[in-house]
């Protein structure tokens, strides 16, 4: 079974507005941690956002927000007032297992912002 | 952030020739890294678990022949690509972990990406 799905390979926002990224997650740990990383096409993968499972709160760094649903396991990505410069893949991960070393990568969402 | 780098950042090569990937941590210690191999429009897939000191943990379905990992200090981690050949060729990514692995917490820091070619 998947570890991380992300249903959509593709998606356009325009300018300004919010989209929100998909991503569900299958594990039987307890204690596991969710996070986001964006891939602009240089390749660079850098660290967005990071929510763990016992975090009642659900995680926001800047313009971007996790929707932490834990019963449904989903920890969906919302960016607010999209920019051009947020054109790039988005992953979502997991760590689980023991040491929590072990990060399962879903397959990505190109996002594409139109001006 | 803190800072992971790789070098070099492309390489070609022949077949049959090894290629050796440094992954470095410019301003903090990695008592552990990671390796992920990316081919074009995919995830990143989790290759090996590089321990300071210690012999590195493999994924499933990964020669550790073929992708032999050094981690001989706590800043440097060395994946070499032994006899490679074109189905080798790919984006190779290192990562580094910070703060304590028992952590789920513990952050994860990606160098930048070394595409290997493979002619």
């Amino acid at each position: 079974a998947q570890k991380i799905t992300q249903t959509q390979p593709g998606m356009f926002v325009q300018e300004k507005e919010a989209v929100t990224l998909d991503c569900t997650y299958d594990t039987s740990d307890q204690s596991y941690g969710l996070f986001w990383y964006k891939q602009p096409s240089s390749g660079e993968m850098i660290f967005l956002i990071y929510q763990g499972s016992y975090d009642e709160q659900n995680a926001t760094e800047g313009r971007y927000s996790l929707n932490f649903q834990k019963a449904r396991k989903s920890a969906n990505l919302v960016i607010s007032a999209s920019q051009l410069g947020d054109s790039a893949m988005y992953f979502c991960a997991m760590r689980e297992g023991r040491g929590y070393q072990k990060v399962t990568f879903g397959i990505g969402t190109k996002l594409q912002v139109i001006p | 952030g803190a800072v992971v780098s790789q070098h070099p950042s492309w390489v070609i090569c022949k077949s049959g020739t090894s290629v050796k990937i440094e992954c470095r941590s410019l301003d903090f210690q990695a008592t552990t890294m990671f390796w992920y191999r990316q081919f074009p429009k995919q995830s990143l897939m989790l290759m090996a678990t590089s321990n300071e000191g210690s012999k590195a943990t493999y994924e499933q379905g990964v020669e550790k022949d073929k992708f032999l990992i050094n981690h001989a200090s706590l800043t440097l981690s060395t994946l070499t690509v032994t006899s490679a050949h074109p189905e080798d060729s790919s984006f190779y990514i290192c990562s580094a972990l910070v703060g304590s692995g028992g952590r789920a917490r513990g952050e994860q820091y990606f160098g930048p990406g070394t595409r290997l070619t493979v002619t």
